[in-house]
């Protein structure tokens, strides 16, 4: 499983409100990415990391802010929480397989807004 | 602005019989992964597809890649039911970032 938890697991917060997701990695990968999953819309990436304090914008990070002051963490922080950003979020990493690369994801949060 | 585009999106099947997902992008690209994905769970890689021309097998399911066609597709020979899941596929146009844009996935269910 790449060694990948992310926490909470599952969280229930109200509009308005910052919530911090947190991925973390116990070897050592050097890229990160966060992404959110909803019907209809297979995964889309919010945002990702190429390094410590290296992050960049994926395809809908409006709404969110990252940090990776380590190695092993990549957060992420709704500032105000909206009830569209009511998804499941999947922390992945990029593990060099032979030529290429391949992505393994985390267990997953389930994040509602209400 | 890279698109990939997975048809059918829901697929009900007998057991025993054949199928394909259809994986179709919008943009030149060598690199392309498929994913599956159980109810409630992670995502899991199955395949990774490099090159022209690359086919991929294992067990019930075989995926090839077709860049100049920008067309990729994962076959599926005699379903089981164990096979009921979504199938992603995904595509690689960053260069060195490893980023990759996913298609909207495929409900597979495989009727006993």
């Amino acid at each position: 499983d790449a060694g990948i938890t992310q926490s909470p697991r599952h969280k229930v917060t109200e509009t308005g409100t910052p919530v911090t997701l947190r991925c973390h990695q116990t070897e050592n990968h050097r890229y990160m990415y966060w992404y959110r999953q909803d019907p209809g819309h297979g995964l889309r990436l919010i945002h990702y990391s190429y390094g410590v304090k290296d992050t960049d914008k994926g395809e809908v990070s409006d709404g969110y802010s990252v940090s990776r002051s380590k190695t092993e963490d990549f957060l992420l922080t709704l500032e105000s929480a909206t009830s569209s950003q009511t998804s499941v979020y999947f922390c992945a990493i990029s593990e060099p397989q032979g030529a290429t690369y391949e992505q393994y994801f985390g267990p997953g949060t389930r994040l509602t807004v209400t | 602005e890279l698109k990939v585009e997975q048809n059918p999106l829901f697929l009900s099947m007998q057991e025993g019989k054949n199928y394909t997902i259809y994986c179709n992008y919008s943009t030149t690209s060598d690199r392309l992964y498929w994913y599956r994905q159980d109810p409630g769970k992670s995502l899991e890689s199955l395949f990774v597809l490099l090159s022209n021309g690359a086919v991929k097998q294992e067990g019930r399911l075989m995926a090839s890649l077709d860049t100049k066609a920008r067309l990729s597709t994962l076959h599926i020979t005699a379903a089981v039911h164990d096979l009921s899941a979504t199938y992603f596929c995904a595509v690689d146009i960053s260069g060195g970032y490893q980023k990759v844009t996913f298609g909207t996935g495929t409900k597979l269910q495989v009727i006993p």
